[in-house]
């Protein structure tokens, strides 16, 4: 594989349930993120990793957590979906967090429907 | 609060030139991308801008201003894959990303 993948590419869920987005890289990118995507608004950043081993929250992280256990997977759990929680959810990675070049790569996107 | 603001739709024929502003306040300021999103798909580099002036490549320029709080993206030679919406996102002071809501492009024949 080259660049980032997600899965599932899209998920029906019912209300209540857990459920894990997975994203994996191969650029060795230490900084990776998670967004979701709702039409009318700009991407909005749930959780963020620079390293492996630390993760730090973004603009809307309530109801979401993310684990970063390797360089390589970044996955993002719903303890309990919600209905507003119904998104398209990009991984995207950059090989430094902050750095001068620090361009976004963006995986080809999860979309969620909770009912 | 921190606002990035670009109009939401526009339309320009094949062959023309458009330009796409992006107007922004946010807390500090890291650099200005501008992305590429074509439907169902995912966002895709296009351009970084840190410094004031034009960034060329290819048939797509960017602009900056940073004591206007300004950016601009500039397509030529319009082509029907153009079609698409583009993101102005601003590193802020935290150097994380603060994304436009997108403007939506179409591209008449």
């Amino acid at each position: 594989i080259a660049g980032i993948t997600q899965a599932p590419t899209s998920q029906i869920l019912a209300a209540g349930r857990r459920m894990t987005l997975r994203c994996t890289q191969d650029m060795r990118h230490n900084a990776m993120y998670w967004y979701r995507q709702d039409l009318g608004l700009g991407l909005r950043l749930i959780h963020y990793s620079n390293t492996a081993g630390t993760t730090g929250k973004g603009e809307v992280p309530d109801g979401y957590s993310v684990s970063r256990a390797n360089t390589d997977d970044f996955p993002l759990t719903l303890a309990s979906a919600v209905p507003s929680q119904t998104s398209v959810y990009f991984c995207a990675s950059s090989a430094e967090a902050g750095g001068p070049t620090d361009t976004q790569y963006f995986g080809p996107g999860t979309r969620l429907t909770v009912l | 609060g921190q606002n990035i603001d670009q109009p939401t739709e526009m339309t320009a024929t094949e062959g023309a030139i458009v330009q796409i502003n992006c107007t922004y306040q946010t807390s500090g300021f890291n650099g200005l991308f501008w992305y590429q999103q074509h439907a169902g798909e995912a966002p895709t580099f296009l351009s970084y801008n840190v410094l004031d002036g034009l960034e060329e490549k290819g048939r797509f320029s960017s602009f900056l201003s940073r004591s206007k709080g300004y950016s601009y993206l500039l397509l030529k030679e319009l082509q029907m894959k153009d079609s698409a919406s583009y993101l102005c996102a601003v590193r802020d002071s935290n150097y994380q990303l603060i994304w436009g809501a997108g403007t939506k492009l179409i591209i008449k024949p």
